[in-house]
Parts: structure tokens; C-alpha cells; sequence
């Protein structure tokens, strides 16, 4: 099993859509978790951060659901500059304590189309 | 400031030499990360560098894979008897401290085995 899963997709909703996405993730000690966008051969780029208590940054509000394993972004009111490929991202700790190195899953595409 | 710089951007070799790939992070960045990606799909985890502690290497696919990171710095990727399996993208990000922190990306250098 893969650490991070996604659903590939693609998606493809209208402009003004609210579209969302889900991850799951398999290491129940994981306690970093990110959401990073990557446009068409560029590189990828921090989205946001998830918080345990869910958290919203304008159109777009992240959850995370420690007792399920997985995390969701939600995009509201879609655009077509939002067409990207989702990328979730989640921290694979070691028993030593330390943090761990960051894992990511496979990313979803969002085509939002006019 | 400056941001994350890998060189070179593209790298057409033969099968069977050997490469180098070059990363440098930003400036007291003490966490490194290499990650590879194929066309069309995710990143995979390759080697996490944090500070003076030993790399975490579990992502290298094979043994022709090792990675150096000097004085905490610049960090290079070497690829001996590379394979037409080993054409990727070759990204390499920087963080300020650990796993709890944002991914800086450089742009990858884009590497093909003929």
C-alpha cells in the first residue's frame, strides 16, 4: 500500500464549480500535511498547510480527519487559473522522533473548463 | 533572495555513462530533499538530508544512485550506468528546518537516456 493515495482523475468541472478532493494517508503517526499545487511542467508549490482543526484560505478550505487517515481540499467557486494538478503531501516519521521526510501522493488534475 | 538552483536543466545522455545532477538549496535551508517524477505522474521520495544527521536514502531505486550533500550545502545526485528507466524530471527541494516546514522546489533538471 502506498503511503499517500490519491485519485488521479482527472476532474473536469465548470467554471463556479465547487469541487473537492480527498487523500489517505497510512501512517497513523504522520503530523505534517500539506496540500502543493503543480502547474504543467513547472515545479510544485505550497497550496496551504493542514491544520487538525481544519483551516480556509479564501476559496479553498483543507480538512483532515486523523481518525479516518485522510485529508480533503475543497475549492469553491472554481476558476480556469485554478487548473492544476493537486498534490497532497504528508510526513513519514521516524521511531527516533524525528519528523521524517515528506511523502507525496500522485496528485489529482483539475481541468475547469469555461 | 534566491531561491533553489539545480544544473544543468536538461541532461541528454547515453545509457550506460555516468551523471551528475547539482542542487543548490537556499541559503541555511538545513533540510534537502531529492525527489524524481515521470511523465504524468507523482513525485517519488528519493533522499532527505537534515542537518548533521545520516540522509534518510530509503527512496534510492537502485545502487546506481548516490547523493552527496557538502558542508550542509550543495548537494549532487550521481546516476552510474544510467538506464533509459532513470528519464525523469529530477527535482530537488530545500526546507529551513524539518518536516513541519514548506518545500522550496528548484526547476528540475530534465534528464533522458537515449
Amino acid at each position: 500500500r502506498k503511503e499517500v493515495e490519491q485519485d488521479p482523475g482527472p476532474f473536469n468541472v465548470p467554471e463556479g464549480a465547487t469541487v473537492a478532493f480527498n487523500c489517505t494517508y497510512s501512517n497513523s503517526a504522520s503530523q505534517s500535511f500539506f496540500w502543493y499545487r503543480q502547474d504543467c511542467r513547472k515545479e510544485p508549490k505550497l497550496l496551504m498547510s493542514v491544520y487538525s482543526s481544519g483551516n480556509e484560505d479564501g476559496r479553498f478550505t483543507a480538512q483532515l480527519n486523523r481518525a479516518s487517515q485522510y485529508i480533503s481540499l475543497l475549492i469553491r467557486d472554481s476558476k480556469l487559473s485554478d487548473s492544476a494538478t493537486y498534490l497532497c503531501v504528508v510526513n513519514s516519521p521516524l521511531s527516533s522522533g524525528n519528523t521524517g521526510k515528506l511523502i507525496f501522493g500522485q496528485g489529482t488534475t483539475l481541468q475547469v473548463k469555461p | 533572495g534566491a531561491g533553489v538552483s539545480q544544473s544543468p536543466s536538461n541532461k541528454v545522455t547515453e545509457k550506460g555513462k555516468d551523471v551528475e545532477l547539482r542542487c543548490d538549496p537556499i541559503s541555511g535551508h538545513t533540510a534537502l530533499y531529492w525527489y524524481r517524477q515521470s511523465l504524468g505522474q507523482g513525485l517519488e521520495f528519493l533522499i532527505y538530508f537534515q542537518g548533521n544527521s545520516a540522509p534518510d536514502k530509503s527512496g534510492l531505486p537502485s545502487d546506481r544512485f548516490s547523493a552527496e550533500r557538502t558542508g550542509g550545502s550543495v548537494s549532487t545526485l550521481t546516476i552510474q550506468r544510467t538506464q533509459q528507466e532513470d528519464s525523469a524530471v529530477y527535482l530537488c527541494a530545500s526546507s529551513p528546518t524539518d518536516g513541519y516546514s514548506t518545500l522550496h522546489f528548484g526547476n528540475g533538471t530534465r534528464l533522458t537516456v537515449t
